[in-house]
């Protein structure tokens, strides 16, 4: 089973800022089979990325993902008021199941 | 619009049963994967099992193999998740959620319900 390990644990930042955040596999994610989803609380999670880097629809520019094999990177160029959230990755690779990392809470600083 | 709409959680003591159900529209239900995904109590999230469209091929997370049973109805476009032998550990937020792209890649999410499992 792959492991991720999302960090930081806590980010905390003002609107405006840039955010960026990591999710490290255990082993490699075949066929950059990475997404992101963004939860707000009380709120079901939302496809934010997949594919590691091509945005669902409907998701604003300022969110990009890059990165392949073990290490992945979430980019919010400019936190916007709503942004502030927990997210999380997933890889999708590796049948039959499908794994998620721990979170990473982008709070207002 | 795509809307998934769960239903049947509550309170049930350990060691007793539970049926929940996702009710699905806006969507082809019949050509999608579909997945029921959950969330303890201020933690992350955690894949509990997913169907095949046809319903031919299921897995279970190794949480609940043996205790969770998951079954379609594409007739009824809905979705089932039969949870026997209940423990704490298994009070969650539990989310219907449908596979995008062929692949495992829940992208349709529904509001979720909640399962508390104490006496």
């Amino acid at each position: 089973e792959i492991v991720l390990t999302q960090s930081p644990g806590t980010l905390s930042l003002s609107p405006g800022e840039r955010a960026t955040l990591s999710c490290r596999a255990s082993q490699s994610v075949s066929s950059s089979y990475l997404a992101w989803y963004q939860q707000k609380p009380g709120q079901a999670p939302r496809l934010l990325i997949y594919g590691a880097s091509s945005r669902a629809t409907g998701i604003p520019d300022r969110f990009s993902g890059s990165g392949s094999g073990t290490d992945f990177t979430l980019t919010i160029s400019r936190l916007e008021p709503e942004d502030f959230a927990v997210y999380y990755c997933q890889q999708y690779g590796s049948s039959p199941g499908l794994t998620f990392g721990g979170g990473t809470k982008v709070e207002i600083k | 619009q795509v809307q998934l709409v769960e239903s049947g959680g509550g309170l049930v003591k350990p060691g007793g049963s539970l049926r929940l159900s996702c009710a699905a529209s806006g969507f082809t239900f019949s050509d999608y994967y579909m997945s029921w995904i959950r969330q303890a109590p201020g933690k992350g999230l955690e894949w509990v099992s997913y169907i095949s469209s046809s319903g031919s091929t299921i897995y279970y997370a190794d949480s609940v193999k043996g205790r969770f049973t998951i079954s379609r109805d594409n007739a009824k476009n809905s979705l089932y998740l039969q949870m026997n032998s209940l423990r704490a550990e298994d009070t969650a937020v539990y989310y219907c959620a449908a596979f995008w792209f062929g692949e495992l890649l829940p992208g349709y999410w529904g509001q979720g319900t909640l399962v508390t499992v104490s006496s």
